[in-house]
């Protein structure tokens, strides 16, 4: 079974400064993608960045940047320069290869202070 | 850009009632999914659909049902509404099984008395 796990329920953190996410996975399969997404207070749940395991760099979009580090199943992610409105609740998921259904993790409410 | 819309944000419901969470896409997705949200579990797979009256057990299926008549619409259907499944549900569409991107509705939060 795969499991996905968010140590931190809440972050709080000063406007411009880089923030840090965590992220740990738990599967027995080779092949998996992993994502993030980003819950406004609108509710919808946006898409963020995703990483495959077979993928040999880190991926990045824009501001955000997942540290992938396969050995320790950590996906963990990174929001440079971080703003007002980057505070919401974070969801990491995995899916693995053939499987239908993404598996989330418990969530992370960043709270970016002015 | 793809849409996916659920039809109430706020719904209020009594113990015992029938509830149906509508949800429409409008490209043409081949997969669907009910996710239910709860403070600390964070999202977990009530049922999915892989094409118009095709659908499959998620991981807490249990007093919900599910029905896809057509391809732009997924119903997730209390039969009979209990305190326990008051919750945020959300609805995601995919293109196919080999795409990665799930594209969310807005929610609705339910709220059972």
């Amino acid at each position: 079974a795969q499991k996905i796990t968010q140590t931190q329920p809440g972050m709080f953190v000063q406007e411009k400064e880089a923030v840090t996410l965590d992220c740990t996975y738990d599967t027995s399969d080779q092949s998996y993608g992993l994502f993030w997404y980003k819950q406004p207070s609108s509710g919808e749940m946006i898409f963020l960045i995703y990483q495959g395991s077979y993928d040999e760099q880190n991926a990045t979009e824009g501001r955000y940047s997942l540290n992938f580090q396969k050995a320790r199943k950590s996906a963990n992610l990174v929001i440079s320069a971080s703003q007002l409105g980057d505070s919401a609740m974070y969801f990491c998921a995995m899916r693995v290869k053939g499987a239908q259904k993404l598996v989330f993790g418990q969530g992370t409410r960043l709270t970016i202070n002015p | 850009d793809v849409k996916v819309t659920q039809s109430s944000r706020y719904l209020v419901k009594r113990t015992g009632e029938k509830v149906f969470l509508e949800c429409v896409q409008d490209m043409d997705h081949e997969n669907m999914f009910w996710y239910r949200q709860d403070p600390g579990l964070g999202l977990r797979l009530i049922y999915f659909s892989y094409d118009v009256k095709m659908k499959e057990k998620g991981d807490i299926p249990e007093g919900y049902s599910v029905s896809r008549e057509k391809k732009e619409r997924f119903s997730l259907i209390l039969e009979s509404a209990s305190t326990n499944q008051t919750s945020m549900y959300l609805c995601a569409s995919r293109e196919g099984p080999a795409n990665e991107k799930l594209f969310f509705g807005s929610g609705t939060q339910l709220s059972v008395l």
